[in-house]
């Protein structure tokens, strides 16, 4: 089975730097992805990592862990533009994008 | 213009009616996706295809079927639409070089 999971909200200062963990449980893996989603807008992809470490993009890191089943995106120098859904997704075996995706964390930037 | 275009953007329609929602692309990527987006449930697949004769269930495929028209076009019908399909639908398409998907705007569909 598939079981992703993901805090449902978090809040955060407007400059600081916010962690969002994601944890998972699959019947195969063949990397984890973080998207970001505005309400009603379609999710924009953030990162993908396929091994073990760290994949530094701009102002946006994510970390995996596949022996530990661990990811998480940092987000640093956060901006009210922030403010969104972060979606964290696997991506099943067998080629193509086939991905599971967790229920998402709404992030709230704030001054 | 959009590379992934959803038509509808929004729909409202009455239960037992057959809808199609319609994706095309011009990102020129070989495989397309539907997923539907409920709150507090996350996206999940419906259908994808890997090309225009590959068309595969998702984890959700009951009471929906797909057509992969043309590389560019994959449609969504919903044969007879009751109200636990209102949702959010996306269509995402990627190439077998690529490690993101690319998602349209979305369709929100509301049956009632």
């Amino acid at each position: 089975g598939q079981n992703i999971d993901q805090p449902t909200e978090m809040t955060a200062t407007e400059g600081a730097i916010v962690q969002i963990n994601c944890t998972y449980q699959t019947s195969g893996f063949n990397g984890l992805f973080w998207y970001q989603q505005h309400a009603g807008e379609a999710p924009t992809f953030l990162s993908y990592n396929v091994l073990d470490g760290l994949e530094e993009k701009g102002r946006f890191s994510s970390f995996l862990s596949r022996s530990k089943g661990y990811s998480y995106l940092l987000l640093k120098e956060l901006q009210m533009k922030d403010s969104a859904s972060y979606l964290c997704a696997v991506r099943a075996p067998g080629g193509g994008n086939k991905l599971t995706f967790g229920t998402g964390t709404q992030l709230k930037v704030e001054l | 213009d959009a590379d992934v275009t959803q038509t509808p953007r929004n729909r409202i329609t009455k239960t037992g009616k057959r809808i199609m929602l319609e994706c095309s692309q011009t990102k020129g990527h070989d495989r397309m996706y539907w997923y539907r987006q409920d709150p507090g449930l996350g996206l999940r697949l419906i259908y994808y295809s890997f090309d225009v004769k590959d068309i595969n269930k998702g984890e959700i495929s009951d009471g929906y079927s797909v057509s992969r028209q043309a590389q560019a076009k994959f449609s969504l019908s919903l044969e007879s639409a009751i109200p636990n399909q209102t949702a959010l639908y996306f269509c995402a398409t990627s190439d077998g070089g690529s490690d993101e998907a690319s998602f349209g705007s979305g369709t929100r569909l509301t049956v009632v």
